[in-house]
């Protein structure tokens, strides 16, 4: 079946810093890619929904600014959490459709990251 | 946003019982789908079913949707232990936007 894979699968990092978390389609091509931030007993919020070539599109309260995400190709999509402070804490999860036609999206493992 | 609305939000059985978890929904949709998360895993797809589907089967699953009451149900059969992790209804609106709005999640336990 599709596998995504996510890298790293948890990150510590000092506040002020960057962190980046790659998404990755494994046996698929993936035109669109989205993200996912998860807080702890809660549910998936959608952030950013990211297709090969072109600008995210970033959902409403998310800044672009702060979550950088470029989807350079068809099997790779990154985000950058700039400038991290301990409020970005979270499971990031990130998930791929396989192709135009496919209704199904195939989620990564998550991103654990802790801003200290 | 958040649309989907799971109930109950936990839940805990014996095993090898019936499992049943309920998910509401507000605006209208394409299709709606059922996951499951482990603690701090990803998340697994179970089954997707068309807005102009009423019931689905997979396995031990089975899927009912009413979309007169914008709601929809998953049922466990014969539970196990390893069904334990919580279970997430998502909403597809369709018109090419293939976006999914997450329900808030019910936590299934199941007991040995």
């Amino acid at each position: 079946g599709a596998v995504v894979s996510q890298h790293p699968s948890w990150v510590i990092c000092k506040s002020g810093t960057s962190v980046k978390i790659e998404c990755r389609s494994l046996d698929f091509q993936a035109t669109t890619m989205f993200w996912y931030r998860q807080f702890p007993k809660q549910s998936l919020m959608l952030m950013a929904t990211s297709n090969e070539g072109s600008k995210a599109t970033y959902e409403q309260g998310v800044e672009k600014d702060k979550f950088l995400i470029n989807h350079a190709s068809l099997t790779l999509s990154t985000l950058t959490v700039t400038s991290a402070h301990p409020e970005d804490s979270s499971f990031y999860i990130c998930s791929a459709r396989a192709g135009t036609a496919s209704l199904k999206q195939y989620f990564g493992p998550g991103t654990r990251l802790t801003v200290t | 946003s958040q649309q989907g609305e799971e109930d109950p939000q936990a839940l805990s059985i014996q095993e090898g019982e019936n499992a049943t978890m309920n998910c509401s929904y507000k605006t209208s949709i394409n299709n709606l789908q059922w996951y499951r998360q482990n603690s701090g895993r990803g998340l697994v797809h179970l089954i997707l079913i068309r807005s102009n589907e009423r019931e689905k089967h997979s396995g031990r699953l089975r899927v009912t949707l009413d979309t007169s009451k914008k709601s929809s149900s998953l049922l466990i059969t014969a539970s196990r232990a390893a069904d334990t992790a919580s279970y997430f209804c998502a909403t597809d609106p369709g018109a090419g936007s293939y976006q999914l709005t997450f329900g808030k999640g019910t936590k299934l336990s199941v007991i040995p």
